[in-house]
């Protein structure tokens, strides 16, 4: 199982130009999510989907687009970078547990908007 | 909405010594609370639970409701622990189960 994976690894943006970051899982999980991590604040969410058909918003969703394609799927689009957007953005997946859940983490994709 | 909060952004130990790193939470209810670790080149992955008062690697976190706190703790750390750490707190609503981090510690472990 390659578990979550996440392309493309690295992108150098302009700003005004756009892209879609995919993400995938293998494990059949329900939930899928999408962070970016920034130096000194953490993970913080952008998107979320607790199933298969629907999306919410995070903490951070100004600027971006989700759509769940289907249950293994889930991508992130920037419609018109910026470069407040420059940031390693991460894609999870879990099973809701309660507080045995899990999330599963991809490799990340390391965005540079010039 | 949910706060955690890590007051150190860097511990420098030597290898053999304590480490302890703080996390805060703000939440009424009876929190569920993780620490995830990311080592270097690699994904971030869950450490340990709250609920499952696990010990792994060596590391334990005690929940102190009166202090909001969940303290990771290890007794002797080794290089390999060397790594960024985040607390971080699930909220379960019926729309979905959310995670929110916080800003994370990294931890050197000096020879």
């Amino acid at each position: 199982n390659a578990g979550v994976t996440q392309t493309p690894k690295f992108q150098v943006l302009k700003t005004g130009q756009s892209m879609t970051l995919q993400c995938a899982q293998d494990m059949n999980h329900n939930s899928m999510y999408w962070y970016r991590q920034d130096p000194g604040m953490g993970l913080r969410l952008i998107y979320y989907s607790a199933s298969e058909g629907t999306t919410d918003k995070g903490e951070v969703p100004n600027g971006y687009n989700v759509s769940r394609l289907n249950k293994r799927e889930f991508s992130l689009r920037l419609e018109s970078a910026a470069p407040s957007q420059t940031s390693v953005y991460f894609c999870a997946s879990s099973e809701p547990a309660g507080g045995l859940e899990t999330q599963y983490f991809g490799p990340g994709t390391r965005l540079l908007v010039l | 909405a949910q706060r955690v909060t890590q007051p150190e952004k860097l511990l420098s130990v030597f290898k053999g010594a304590p480490v302890e790193l703080k996390c805060n939470y703000s939440y009424s209810g009876s929190p569920e609370l993780f620490w995830y670790v990311q080592y270097s080149r690699q994904r971030l992955q869950l450490l340990l639970r709250h609920i499952s008062r696990e010990s792994i690697k060596g590391f334990t976190a005690d929940l102190n409701k009166g202090e909001t706190s969940f303290h990771l703790k290890k007794p002797f750390a080794q290089e390999e622990d060397s790594a960024m750490y985040y607390c971080a707190s699930l909220t379960i609503k019926a729309a979905g189960n959310k995670l929110t981090f916080g800003g994370g510690t990294r931890v050197l472990v000096k020879p």
